[in-house]
């Protein structure tokens, strides 16, 4: 498997530019989960889903924020309006549930760099 | 309000010996607990796990610690190599709570020659 996949590595935008991340988790997982890397929140979670059903999006920071799983193999991030304060690394990961795995952690990709400017 | 906390943003030790890395907690609720290693432009890989029953889980060259009294864990990287220099993330799951993960801020390691 070629593990979890982000799409773009790095994206440029100027502010009030609409942005889209795209992530493909790992087949046969059952939960996809994106996060913010910043310095001074560490990993924050922003959205979750289970089998394509987003379960938590207590994270997502404003309505700006948006995502969405149309199938077990694709996952969207959307923000639109872009701003400045967005910048920071997004990470997709995706895992098995409860009942399968033994560690219950999760696969990452690598990430998208997003700086608005 | 962050639940899992690793108020050391950067450690360094020499080539050969013990680094250990700390992690606290607030939410009793927590029932496993990971540990997660990141290098630059890669994204974090799971590095090893405890469950809240256990109080050590050890793995070749890493070790665990969870002393649930204090809300705390730590990682034990015996001998630290040039390798493990990366960021470590402390995670932790709820008893309950699907397969949610909550990361700490992490720590910067750096192991010199």
């Amino acid at each position: 498997d070629a593990g979890v996949i982000q799409s773009p590595r790095h994206e440029v935008t100027e502010m009030g530019q609409e942005v889209t991340l795209r992530c493909k988790p790992i087949s046969g997982h059952d939960y996809l989960f994106w996060y913010r890397q910043t310095m001074m929140r560490g990993l924050e979670l922003l959205i979750y889903f289970n089998n394509n059903v987003p379960i938590d999006d207590s994270g997502m920071p404003e309505d700006r924020f948006s995502a969405k799983m149309p199938n077990a193999s694709f996952s969207t991030l959307k923000i639109q309006p872009s701003e400045p304060r967005d910048s920071a690394v997004y990470f997709c990961a995706s895992s098995f549930g409860l009942s399968g795995g033994t560690n219950y952690g999760y696969t990452f990709g690598s990430g998208t760099r997003l700086t608005v400017v | 309000d962050q639940q899992v906390k690793q108020n050391s943003p950067s450690l360094s030790v020499q080539e050969g010996r013990i680094s250990i890395l700390n992690c606290d907690y607030t939410n009793s609720m927590f029932d496993y607990f990971l540990w997660y290693k990141k290098y630059p432009a890669e994204g974090p890989t799971f590095l090893i796990s405890i469950s809240s029953i256990k109080d050590k889980n050890e793995d070749g060259r890493f070790t665990v610690f969870l002393n649930k009294s204090a809300k705390h864990l730590s990682l034990h990287i015996v001998p630290s190599q040039p390798g493990d220099s990366a960021v470590y993330f402390c995670a932790a799951r709820v008893a309950g709570g699907g397969n949610k993960l909550t990361f700490g801020t992490g720590t910067q390691l750096k192991v010199e020659l």
